[in-house]
């Protein structure tokens, strides 16, 4: 199966750059995932990136994925108060025939006025 | 809007009571995958279904049990509840059985007290 960590929380001011990272553990992982939860809703599909690209840009969103030490990061630029929620990681399970996602605990995203 | 429904939106039930979830996938999406996302365990892949057949298990009890039904919708039966069962119940749904993005529900948030 595949970990995947975060760091819980991160704080930024409105107009700045946001970075969340994770870590993975496990490289099959085709593709992963960023997921955005507010408060008391499901969970949105932000943005997703292929294990063989080396960044993806969508908007304000940016991916970088750096396949040898396996860390993955969301890039927000611009970031505005209706950006704050949690942002999750998630690698999906591509080595067998399961399609189930790994998900990291979550980044609590607080933009400040 | 994922167009994958979720029914009910809430839920309050006690303890060794029985209650059924209900999801409706994305029109075209054959598969459904059902999560569990409490404080303490994060979010949880607990069963897939395919067109109808199970495909996948998670981390998923014994006295939970889930289905697919011929027009694709699914439910998730919690029969035997305990107090940790309370959480938030994500269903998604994806086009095919893996390489597929999945697209998530607004979730059925339990209490069982």
């Amino acid at each position: 199966g595949e970990d995947v960590e975060q760091s819980l929380f991160l704080s930024v001011r409105e107009g700045d750059s946001s970075v969340i990272n994770c870590t993975y553990t496990d490289s099959s992982s085709t593709y992963l995932y960023w997921y955005k939860q507010e408060p008391g809703a499901g969970l949105q599909l932000l943005t997703y990136i292929f294990s063989n690209m080396d960044m993806k840009q969508d908007q304000r969103l940016t991916v970088l994925l750096n396949k040898k030490d396996k860390h993955l990061s969301l890039r927000i630029a611009d970031t505005q108060t209706g950006d704050s929620a949690i942002y999750f990681c998630a690698g999906a399970d591509r080595g067998s025939t399961l399609g189930r996602l790994y998900f990291g605990r979550g980044t609590q995203l607080t933009v400040w006025p | 809007d994922s167009g994958v429904t979720q029914t009910p939106k809430h839920l309050i039930t006690a303890t060794g009571q029985r209650v059924t979830l209900r999801c409706s996938p994305r029109s075209g999406d054959l598969s459904v995958y059902w999560y569990q996302q409490s404080l303490d365990q994060g979010l949880q892949f607990l069963i897939q279904y395919y067109n109808g057949e199970e495909r996948a298990k998670g981390n998923i009890l014994e006295r939970f049990s889930a289905q697919q039904f011929p027009d694709l919708h699914s439910e998730l039966n919690l029969s035997s509840l305990e107090l940790g069962d309370s959480a938030l119940y994500f269903c998604a749904s994806s086009v095919g059985l893996t390489e597929e993005t999945q697209y998530f529900g607004p979730g059925t948030r339990l209490l069982v007290l």
